[in-house]
């Protein structure tokens, strides 16, 4: 069976400090992993997916993902954090063609 | 490209009173999903379709949730009787149905229960 966990139900960080998501997976074969990020009150955007082409995947708004599979992990970065980056993250993975979610980490950002 | 629509934004009802939920996927998407995020948690699936046929619903609490996409387009989510434990937010979403392809989010209906 598959699932995912994220470490981390919070994390603060200052602007222009590097951002760290943290995301694991438990799977018997290859995964197809992905980061959504959901703003308040917006629906939900694909950030990233994995789908086993490259292990270092760019996303959208300077956002990145390592798949590692030595580590069974998919953390999400970026180099530095602006303020418009505080919303909910959340990793899964796709099962078929159905998103299953993990709990979510939410990502607050300080001036 | 229109996105993913769904009405209301916001629903508030009092508990065992049944309520409805629509959602208009993209045009041309065949696979739609209904998700339950209740606050504080991630989107669990309720129920996948695949053109106007069910593909998973294993989640659905069927006794009180029921879903359709009729003609394989729109779709509506009801809930009848409602509980205190429904308030969550409820996401449709839609993709092209081929493997490894985006699925597109509509904002959500926010449910109040009370």
């Amino acid at each position: 069976a598959q699932s995912v966990t994220q470490l981390d139900s919070h994390v603060s960080v200052s602007e222009g400090t590097p951002v760290l998501l943290r995301c694991n997976y438990s799977s018997s074969y290859s995964p197809s992993l992905f980061w959504y990020v959901q703003h308040p009150n917006k629906g939900l955007q694909l950030l990233l997916k994995y789908t086993s082409a490259a292990t270092l995947v760019k996303g959208i708004n300077g956002f990145e993902a390592e798949f590692k599979k030595s580590e069974t992990s998919f953390h999400l970065t970026k180099p530095s954090a602006h303020m418009s980056d505080a919303a909910e993250y959340f990793c899964g993975y796709q099962a078929g063609t159905a998103l299953i979610f993990g709990k979510g980490t939410t990502l607050s950002v300080s001036s | 490209e229109a996105g993913v629509a769904q009405s209301p934004r916001y629903k508030i009802i009092e508990k065992r009173q049944s309520v409805a939920f629509w959602c208009n996927p993209i045009s041309g998407h065949a696979t739609l999903y209904w998700y339950q995020q209740i606050l504080g948690q991630g989107p669990k699936l309720l129920i996948q379709f695949q053109n106007n046929g069910v593909v998973d619903d294993s989640q659905l609490p069927k006794d009180r949730f029921s879903a359709e996409r009729l003609k394989g387009v729109d779709s509506t989510l009801k809930i009848q009787p409602a509980k205190l434990e429904d308030s969550a937010v409820y996401l449709c979403a839609s993709s092209s149905g081929q493997t490894n392809t985006e699925a597109f989010f509509g904002q959500g209906t926010r449910l109040t229960v009370v």
